[in-house]
């Protein structure tokens, strides 16, 4: 079975500065990772995704992640964060095995003008 | 292309009621997933299917719980009879082998007083 933890809670940021967002998977088997955001009273959209090749993945928004094998992790990071990043983010892992997600319980981020 | 379909978006009840929600997939996708957001639970998943068979309905809590797939375009989640503590926000997300990914509706608030 797999499963994710999010080291954060919550993450104050002040608006303009970078922000890395952590998460950390275990798994027996080959895992695909996920970072999904939620902005409030939304669905979850995916943020960027980790299936195969390049370790250092780009997705939208700015935001890009990096996984690591040794360290089983897959942190979230932006250089340079806006006031509309404020959100709660998660982060997700599946098999080869299956479709089935196991999400992490979030990180909300709140960007500080 | 049309996003996950939820309906309703919004929903209040009253205790002992029949819900039923409701979820369109993505054309083409074969799995389907509800999930249930609390604040105090977080992310859940309920139950997914493939190709419309229940594949994992481990998360549904208890017998008031029920959810079909009667063909590849429809699905629904009804609880009966309601009760107070299954407030929260119900997603609806699908997905195809290949890409991994998961694409979430709207989600539908229930609130049942």
């Amino acid at each position: 079975a797999q499963s994710v933890t999010q080291l954060d809670s919550q993450v104050p940021v002040f608006e303009e500065a970078p922000v890395e967002l952590r998460c950390n998977y275990s798994s027996s088997v080959s895992v695909y990772l996920f970072w999904y955001v939620q902005y409030p009273n939304q669905g979850l959209q995916l943020l960027l995704k980790y299936l195969s090749g390049s370790t250092l993945v780009k997705g939208i928004n700015g935001f890009e992640a990096e996984f690591n094998k040794s360290q089983t992790s897959f942190h979230l990071r932006k250089p340079s964060v806006h006031i509309s990043d404020t959100a709660e983010y998660f982060c997700a892992v599946s098999s080869n095995t299956g479709n089935q997600f196991y999400f992490g319980t979030g990180t909300s981020l709140t960007v500080i003008p | 292309d049309a996003g996950v379909i939820q309906s309703p978006r919004h929903e209040v009840t009253e205790m002992g009621q029949e819900v039923t929600l409701r979820c369109k997939p993505i054309s083409g996708h074969d799995y389907l997933f509800w999930y249930r957001q609390t604040m105090m639970r977080g992310l859940e998943l309920l139950i997914y299917f493939n190709n419309n068979v229940p594949i994992d309905d481990s998360g549904m809590p208890e017998d008031r719980f029920s959810a079909k797939m009667p063909n590849a375009s429809f699905s629904t989640l009804k609880i009966q009879p309601s009760e107070p503590r299954d407030s929260a926000v119900y997603f609806c997300a699908s997905s195809t082998w290949d890409t991994k990914t998961q694409y979430f509706g709207p989600g539908t608030r229930l609130t049942v007083t």
